[in-house]
């Protein structure tokens, strides 16, 4: 099926580790997102992507990295886990600006 | 930065009953979409408002553009147990951040049968 794909769907990991959560689309979408959500909050803008080869701050950004080399992908990265980084994560893609975003179904990370 | 302010923050109703949302900004925004969130699942696109005034339905569900573009509504009619969920009124501002959407906080709604 056409849509967003995540994964992993599930990881637990300690203080301190890394690990990359992947994100791929195959609707040739150009703009590409990664959301948190966690309680209360809504949906938190982490990163983004306006096209291969570029990727740009949103509003959450301290603690994460992100890469788009492939239109296709758009991976985001921990470099040292911390607890409040327990959250859920939503990758998201659009086609063009002021069109609603096509959501993944989530990662749910645990930092212990 | 640009809020939005989404109300109620959770609802309980009774299988049947007619629901409303809304959501209201301090800015102007030039789209505005509610999307609906299951359990588990990422936020799935109910309803787009492309122009101040619009009135667009999508089956039970009616979303209108607010006239001073700084608000929305989505009205639910005869509620059913799937409409549980939480759900999410976003707003894209072309001149913010290469467009980028923001969010509310979420309208939590249950359905008692």
């Amino acid at each position: 099926n056409a849509g967003v794909t995540q994964t992993p769907k599930f990881r637990v990991l300690k203080t301190g580790q890394s690990m990359t959560l992947l994100c791929a689309q195959d609707m040739n979408h150009e703009y590409m997102y990664w959301y948190r959500q966690d309680p209360g909050m809504g949906l938190r803008l982490i990163h983004y992507s306006v096209g291969e080869g570029t990727t740009a701050k949103g509003e959450v950004p301290d603690g994460y990295n992100v890469s788009r080399l492939k239109k296709q992908n758009f991976l985001l990265g921990l470099e040292s886990a911390a607890p409040s980084q327990t959250s859920v994560y939503f990758c998201a893609s659009t086609s063009r600006q002021g069109h609603g975003y096509t959501f993944g179904s989530g990662t749910r990370l645990t930092v212990v | 930065g640009q809020q939005l302010n989404q109300s109620p923050q959770s609802m309980f109703i009774q299988e049947g009953e007619d629901v409303s949302m809304n959501c209201t900004s301090s800015s102007i925004f030039n789209t505005w979409l509610w999307y609906k969130q299951d359990p588990g699942e990422g936020p799935v696109l109910l309803i787009a408002l492309y122009k101040a005034g619009e009135l667009t339905s999508n089956g039970r569900l009616t979303a209108q553009f607010g006239i001073t573009r700084k608000d929305s509504f989505l009205n639910i009619s005869a509620s059913i147990p799937s409409d549980v969920g939480i759900y999410f009124c976003a707003g894209l501002n072309y001149g913010g951040s290469q467009g980028n959407l923001i969010f509310g906080k979420g309208t939590k709604l249950s359905v008692k049968p």
